[in-house]
């Protein structure tokens, strides 16, 4: 079974359009993050979610909007798709403490914007 | 607000040679710092992290790295890699705001 799952792994769409990531977790952790990846291999985080409230939310265009249905799920909705939007976004979890802080990834889905 | 500066972008070595990956952070707090390790493909998952106590940590498939407060490091180690080593290495810090700051990674390429 996978531990945190994304659909779908690839995506190619033209500029303007509307596009979701889903993001599932298995693991019973009750927070959730956004990272995106650019094509220099830099991580960045977009958004975290932690029972389903939003804790962390980077500066990110309001094209981008993540929701949470519950703990186990976190999607990421983009309208208006730019080019500057390819990427690989990552999905991951995690236990809400401090002291840990090691995070589960998914596999990443790579979205491309011609 | 804590940053993370890795200082090779890519490392090139033979099989069965030693590596050492080096990492920097700054932070006004006390921080966490982690490994992850990502190959060609795939999501990133955990090497080893620190948290507290023993400044030399072990992780998964032979790496080990040594925090050292007074430089600000945490160098990432192996004493002979192997052909399946060739990846992506981020090191990461976190502190108490909760988000995982990744440095710009170190792309691994191992040769025979």
């Amino acid at each position: 079974d996978t531990a945190v799952s994304q659909t779908p792994k690839y995506l190619v769409t033209q500029m303007g359009n509307d596009k979701s990531i889903k993001c599932e977790q298995n693991l019973g952790h009750d927070t959730m993050y956004w990272y995106k990846q650019d094509s220099k291999k830099f991580l960045k985080i977009m958004f975290s979610y932690n029972n389903k409230e939003l804790i962390i939310n980077e500066t990110v265009p309001n094209r981008f909007s993540p929701k949470s249905p519950d703990k186990a799920h976190l999607n990421l909705h983009i309208n208006s798709l730019e080019l500057g939007d390819s990427a690989v976004y990552f999905c991951a979890s995690s236990h809400w403490t401090v002291n840990t802080g090691e995070l589960f990834f998914g596999e990443g889905s790579r979205l491309t914007v011609l | 607000a804590q940053s993370v500066t890795q200082l090779d972008s890519q490392v090139p070595v033979f099989e069965e040679a030693p590596v050492e990956l080096r990492c920097n952070y700054s932070s006004s707090v006390s921080v966490y710092l982690f490994w992850y390790v990502q190959y060609p493909n795939q999501g990133l998952q955990l090497l080893l992290k620190y948290l507290s106590g023993s400044t030399l940590v072990k992780g998964i498939n032979g790496f080990e790295a040594e925090f050292n407060k007074s430089q600000t490091s945490f160098h990432l180690r192996k004493p002979s890699v192997h052909i399946s080593d060739t990846a992506e290495y981020f090191c990461a810090v976190r502190a108490n705001d909760y988000k995982l700051s990744f440095g710009a990674g170190t792309t691994v390429t191992v040769r025979a």
